[in-house]
């Protein structure tokens, strides 16, 4: 069955600090793996995509990894910001096709100062 | 660049009216997409488009929903007749050329209310 698991479900760290998020999952054939942004009221917006052949991708502060072999990947924040309190979710894209994605249930993180 | 436009950004209304909800794509983008987000089920893709031809509508949960793009710049998904289970928001993104590598750029959704 095709799922994506987020782990934790929230999180609460202090400004400045560093955390990683975790997202396992299951898709077969596997396509590319996405996390994206979404500050509360809007959309979600794209922070990275990374196909098989890439295991580490960056957008500034933040660092995606995948393992293909284990099925995982996390995202690194690197000296949080108040402004990086927001959901993060993890899609899946498989079998080549726009329409085949799953969604995590996403990861709410909360920076405090 | 304008982004992806959605209206409304609220709409409250009563059981059994028909809704429609809005989308203007960011120009140049030939995909896009309707998803619907809850806190239970988190978000679901509805339907997609390439080239204002919908391509996969697996996702609409059942008749009442239907959804259009008449042409490359607009795209309507209706709701008739709604029902309190369809509150929820709903989000609206483009993407541009072919390839499932393209980033998706959502609209900021709307919320939608049914009494």
């Amino acid at each position: 069955k095709n799922q994506v698991e987020q782990s934790p479900q929230s999180l609460i760290i202090l400004e400045g600090k560093n955390c990683t998020l975790q997202c396992n999952y299951t898709v077969s054939p596997f396509s590319n793996l996405r996390w994206y942004k979404q500050d509360t009221g809007r959309g979600p917006v794209s922070l990275t995509i990374m196909t098989f052949s890439e295991n580490t991708k960056s957008n500034g502060r933040y660092t995606a990894t995948l393992d293909a072999d284990t099925k995982q990947s996390s995202l690194h924040i690197t000296a949080s910001q108040l402004s990086d309190s927001a959901s993060y979710i993890c899609v899946a894209f498989y079998g080549g096709s726009q329409g085949n994605l799953i969604f995590g249930k996403g990861t709410k993180l909360s920076v405090k100062p | 660049d304008a982004g992806v436009i959605q209206s409304p950004r609220h709409e409250v209304t009563e059981m059994g009216q028909e809704v429609t909800l809005r989308c203007k794509p960011i120009s140049g983008h030939d995909y896009l997409f309707w998803y619907r987000q809850t806190m239970m089920r988190g978000l679901e893709l509805l339907i997609y488009f390439n080239n204002n031809v919908p391509i996969d509508d697996s996702g609409m949960p059942e008749d009442r929903f239907s959804a259009k793009m008449p042409n490359a710049s607009f795209s309507t998904l209706k709701i008739q007749p709604s029902e309190p289970r369809d509150s929820a928001v709903y989000f609206c993104a483009s993407s541009s050329r072919q390839g499932s590598n393209q980033p998706q750029h959502f609209g900021d959704g709307t919320r939608l209310s049914i009494l």
